[in-house]
Order: structure tokens, then C-alpha cells, then sequence
């Protein structure tokens, strides 16, 4: 089993909405991400989580939360976000987060509009 | 900060032509990966260089890393309309972790059957 898989992969929310994206690996990978791709740009780093801990929050706004429930799942629940926040959200893992580590595996994304 | 610059931003081709995009590091990479985005899909990963001066081939697709260690290219021999995508470079630097990956701006290939 070699994906990531993401859900849901379409969501529409209000600015006074909460919801929460969802995302599962069962490679063993001890790293996951959350990135954010915005249309014709790069993915962009949002938080890594390495052996279920936090590691690197990009100074990502508090109306983003990650969670990491345990080593195949990662969670990023929303709240109160602003039209600007829509954009294509990217869940990735890797083997680990440290040194010369191997490629990304990335989901399929979940697109998400804010009205 | 550190950027990796990727060019071109775009690139029309006729089926059959060659394709190369360049990426450029301000300083020295401990490594450099490559990801492919189809239309509407996700990043896909390619390959990853470590060494100064490799080569790696993927049939079609001819990766290289600069001797610097901060310039890398993929060429794409005789491209199909398969090859239709976004290409992304994505580079580390010594020291960072997996997630300080730094993402050029892609090159976005056409191909024109």
C-alpha cells in the first residue's frame, strides 16, 4: 500500500464554519505534512509532524490546527477562515524528516473554498 | 531566505521536441528532488540527486545535479503528450530537515500533439 489518501477531497465552507480535513498513511512513514498550493504555485510548507510530535510550523495562522491523532493520521481542522485560505491542501509523508530522506508521498488534496 | 529558481515558467513544445527545465540554488544543496504535476492531480516524485555532477535516467527524462551542488536540470527527450504537466524542483539544504524542502516555482510543459 503505497498512497496517502485524503478526505474529503471537495469541501465548501463559510467564514464562520469549522471543519477539518483528514489524512491516513499506512506505509510506516514516521513524517506528514500539510502543505498548501495555491493555483500555479508550488506546494507550500503549512506544519511537519516527525514521530507524531510537531516540528515545524511555518507560522501558519491560529485558524489552522493540525492534529496528529497517531502515526498514520494527520488532521487539520479549520476555523474561521478568510475567502483567501481557498486553495488546494496538499497531506504528504516521508520515511522520516531528517537527513538525506527519500522522496514525498503525496495525497491527492483536498480543495477547499471559503465564501 | 534561500530560494530555488526554476525556469522557464513555461514551456509550448511539438510533440517530438526536446524539453529541459533549469533550477538554480543560492547556495549549496545537500540534495535536489523533482516532482511531476499533472493537470487537476498531485506532486508526483521523480527522482532525487545527492552527489555533485550526477546523472540519472529515467528513459526519457535525464536528471542532472551541478558540480556547485546548487544547479540541477531535467531533460525530456522526444516529449509525448504524456509529459504534459507542471515539473517542480525541490531543493534542501545541508542541515535542514525534510520539511525545510524548498520549492522552485515549476515549469509548466505543453505539448502539442
Amino acid at each position: 500500500d503505497t498512497e496517502v489518501t485524503q478526505t474529503p477531497k471537495h469541501l465548501v465552507m463559510g467564514m464562520t464554519n469549522k471543519k477539518s480535513l483528514k489524512c491516513e498513511q499506512h506505509m510506516g512513514h514516521r513524517a506528514m505534512y500539510w502543505y498548501k498550493q495555491k493555483a500555479k504555485k508550488p506546494p507550500e510548507l503549512m506544519f511537519v509532524y516527525s514521530y507524531e510530535k510537531l516540528s515545524i510550523n511555518e507560522s501558519v495562522p491560529s485558524r489552522f490546527s493540525p492534529e496528529c491523532p497517531n502515526s498514520s493520521l494527520l488532521n487539520l481542522h479549520l476555523h474561521a477562515l478568510q475567502p483567501e485560505d481557498s486553495a488546494l491542501y496538499l497531506c504528504a509523508s516521508s520515511w522520516t524528516s531528517g537527513g538525506a530522506t527519500g522522496e514525498l508521498f503525496f495525497g491527492e488534496g483536498s480543495r477547499l473554498t471559503v465564501l | 531566505g534561500q530560494q530555488v529558481m526554476q525556469i522557464p515558467q513555461y514551456q509550448h513544445v511539438q510533440e517530438g521536441e526536446d524539453f529541459t527545465t533549469y533550477c538554480n540554488s543560492s547556495t549549496t544543496l545537500s540534495n535536489i528532488q523533482w516532482y511531476k504535476q499533472r493537470p487537476g492531480g498531485h506532486p508526483v516524485f521523480l527522482i532525487q540527486l545527492v552527489k555533485s555532477g550526477e546523472v540519472k535516467k529515467q528513459k526519457r527524462l535525464t536528471f542532472q545535479f551541478g558540480e556547485a551542488k546548487k544547479n540541477s536540470s531535467l531533460h525530456i527527450t522526444a516529449t509525448q503528450t504524456t509529459d504534459v504537466g507542471t515539473y517542480f524542483c525541490a531543493g534542501r539544504n545541508y542541515g535542514g530537515s525534510q520539511g525545510n524542502l524548498i520549492f522552485g516555482k515549476g515549469t509548466k510543459l505543453s505539448v502539442k500533439p
